[in-house]
């Protein structure tokens, strides 16, 4: 039973479109986060939200929003792709405490 | 100076061998620190959590934290193939947000 999913795993895409990355945990969680993780696996945060709050907001384009429909739900939305963009994208959830933060398995975007 | 500096590798020995992997930070404010594991095409996920300073045993694994130096340590004894990996360091000051700043990762690599 898939604690943190994602979908979809892998996304292939040209320059200046639009996509969406869907996540989702089971686990009861009120925090949930994106992370982006470049080609030498630096991973960053990008958002977090708290039951449904937008609590961190990195300095990320505009282009990049995100929206939590209820606190088991955190979704990506990426305008106008650039090239840039290609990185491999983790949504996590967070418990009380620091060490319960859980990560899903990533959303592979290239953007071409 | 970057928040957390952390020697990318990549690390390679062979089985058996004692691995000390290192992170050094300039944030005083860092109190919790974690160490992540992450498989390739894979998430991050957690293996060891320190609260302040001291050490952490966890079977093969051991976990230092000194903050007088801000330096932080994970030890694997008897090192397997099956923990080629890279390992992230991670901590964060606490806080509502409890926010992530993750190290670049150590890719190591256990020889049969």
């Amino acid at each position: 039973d898939t604690a943190v999913s994602q979908t979809p795993k892998y996304l292939v895409t040209q320059m200046g479109n639009d996509k969406s990355i869907k996540c989702e945990q089971n686990l009861g969680h009120d925090t949930m986060y994106w992370y982006k993780q470049d080609s030498k696996k630096f991973l960053k945060i990008m958002f977090s939200y708290n039951n449904k709050e937008l609590i961190i907001n990195e300095t990320v384009p505009n282009r990049f929003s995100p929206k939590s429909p209820d606190k088991a739900h955190l979704n990506l939305h990426i305008n106008s792709l650039e090239l840039g963009d290609s990185a491999v994208y983790f949504c996590a959830s967070r418990g009380d405490s620091p060490s319960e933060q859980f990560f899903g398995p990533g959303t592979r975007l290239t953007v071409l | 100076q970057k928040e957390v500096e952390q020697d990318p590798g990549p690390l390679s020995v062979p089985e058996g061998a004692i691995v000390s992997l290192n992170c050094t930070y300039s944030n005083s404010a860092f109190q919790y620190f974690m160490w992540y594991r992450q498989y390739s095409r894979k998430g991050p996920e957690l293996l060891m959590y320190t609260y302040s300073s001291g050490n952490k045993e966890d079977g093969r694994f051991t976990a230092q934290v000194d903050k007088s130096s801000k330096y932080i340590s994970l030890f694997i004894r008897d090192s397997q193939p099956s923990d080629s990996a890279t390992y992230l360091c991670a901590m964060t000051s606490g806080g509502s947000n409890y926010k992530l700043t993750f190290g670049k990762g150590t890719l190591l690599t256990v020889n049969p």
